[in-house]
């Protein structure tokens, strides 16, 4: 079975890094493209980064200096690294899958929360 | 605030049809593929629609996608009270290089 599953989210004061994490099963990872979307409560859907199998990277502008994603092929994982968290960065971030066209697989979400 | 413009909100009664507009620009719809998202209440996105018109594995035939220039419609036939969900649209922005999700359209079938 394809799934991803996102692991890391937490509570953090405003100023704070959080790494999250999600792990791919059921194909071969390291063919795919990858991305992060977040979701605020009662919003819609944000585009946060991606990075292709190749490794190339692309980022929002709401996190470009902020946010670094990566990826480790061998561990069939990928990952977040979010700095300098504000308010405004509380959602829920999903990991999901790109194929040409689409985001076709999708994790469940792991919440952050940036509060004091 | 969305560059890919999508009405906040679309009804109509069980078995009728509705469709979904989703307004963009030449760097974007105009220019790259559409792929069209159904979100269910508490529940992750789920891809119904991709490269504008492809319906994705497993999606019924009533949801269909098109694109005219620069703006998306996603129709839904045959409206049943299991479609009520949100509905996004996506598509590449090559000025921003970045992906554009639509603000989301909630469907509600009376």
């Amino acid at each position: 079975e394809v799934q991803l599953v996102e692991s890391g989210g937490d509570l953090v004061q405003p100023g704070g890094s959080l790494r999250l994490s999600c792990t791919a099963s059921g194909f071969t990872f390291s063919g795919y493209d990858m991305h992060w979307v977040r979701q605020a409560a009662g919003g819609g859907l944000e585009w946060v980064s991606g990075i292709g199998h190749g490794g190339d990277t692309n980022y929002a502008d709401s996190v470009k200096g902020r946010f670094t994603i990566s990826r480790e092929n061998g561990k069939n994982s990928l990952y977040l690294q979010m700095n300098s968290l504000r308010v405004g960065d509380t959602s829920v971030y999903y990991c999901t899958r790109g194929v040409p066209g689409a985001l076709d697989v999708w994790g469940q979400g792991t919440t952050v929360t940036v509060s004091s | 605030q969305s560059v890919l413009t999508q009405p906040p909100s679309v009804s109509a009664a069980p078995g009728q049809k509705v469709t979904i507009s989703c307004s963009g620009s030449s760097s974007n719809i105009g220019g790259h593929y559409v792929s069209w998202y159904q979100q269910l209440p508490g529940a992750a996105p789920k891809v119904l629609i991709y490269e504008n018109n492809k319906q994705f594995s497993a999606v019924p035939d009533r949801f269909s996608g098109s694109v005219s220039g620069t703006s998306a419609t996603l129709g839904i036939t045959g409206l049943q009270t299991g479609d009520e969900a949100d509905y996004y649209c996506a598509a590449w922005d090559r000025s921003l290089s970045a992906l554009l999700f639509g603000g989301g359209t909630k469907l509600t079938v009376l």
